[in-house]
């Protein structure tokens, strides 16, 4: 089936690290996506990762990816107050139509 | 220079009537998208054209139509609308489909059926 989950909500203090997990469940996906929406905005893709990868870091952003498991998380160094927002993950799905299927999204809120 | 539109940000109407969306993409991408996203921020694939032709149709009512006049425009018809339909719809366009290419979004439309 074509399902990708991930908890509703995450709280963190500000500067400390934030870890957002996903799972999923097609082991045909190709890539695998973190994007971020903003209150009142659209989607903007953050980072993606390919699925013969294990890891990807882009500035303060790491990516790690468990194929495995399924299971794929988004680590934020540092937060900050303008990282608060809902980060979805998504995964490509090969086996039909090329498509991409989001997870359900993460609230980040940051605590002073 | 905003990559793609939709109008009208805001769309509020009443049950049974129809209403559209537009959306333009000045990217020159081949490839795009209708999502909806619902009140708990479900984000769904609805359609997906690339090169006007449609590639994806998710099991959407007949009611939803969407219409390319051209590579750069993808607008969303809805016939009869229903209270259920109120979410906010994103479009979205990528050069390629979607498995070795970015997706990029538009702002959303908010449509409100009473």
């Amino acid at each position: 089936g074509e399902d990708v989950e991930q908890s509703l909500f995450l709280s963190v203090r500000e500067g400390d690290s934030s870890v957002i997990n996903c799972t999923y469940t097609d082991s045909s996906s190709t890539y695998l996506y973190w994007y971020k929406q903003e209150p009142g905005a659209g989607l903007q893709l953050l980072t993606y990762i390919f699925s013969n990868m294990d890891m990807k870091q882009d500035q303060r952003l790491t990516v790690l990816l468990n194929k495995k498991d399924k299971h794929l998380s988004l680590r934020i160094a540092d937060t900050q107050t303008g990282d608060s927002a809902i980060y979805f993950c998504a995964e490509s799905i090969v086996s039909s139509a090329s498509k991409i299927i989001f997870g359900s999204g993460t609230r980040l809120s940051i605590r002073p | 220079d905003t990559a793609v539109s939709q109008t009208p940000k805001y769309l509020v109407t009443q049950m049974g009537n129809d209403k559209s969306i537009k959306c333009e993409q000045n990217l020159g991408h081949d490839t795009m998208y209708w999502y909806k996203q619902d009140s708990k921020k479900f984000l769904k694939i609805m359609f997906s054209y690339n090169n006007k032709e449609l590639i994806i149709n998710e099991t959407v009512p007949n009611r939803f139509s969407p219409k390319s006049p051209d590579k750069a425009h993808l607008n969303l018809h809805i016939n009869s609308l229903e209270l259920g339909d109120s979410a906010v719809y994103f479009c979205a366009s990528s050069q390629e489909p979607p498995i070795t290419d970015t997706q990029y979004f538009g702002p959303g439309t908010r449509l409100t059926v009473l």
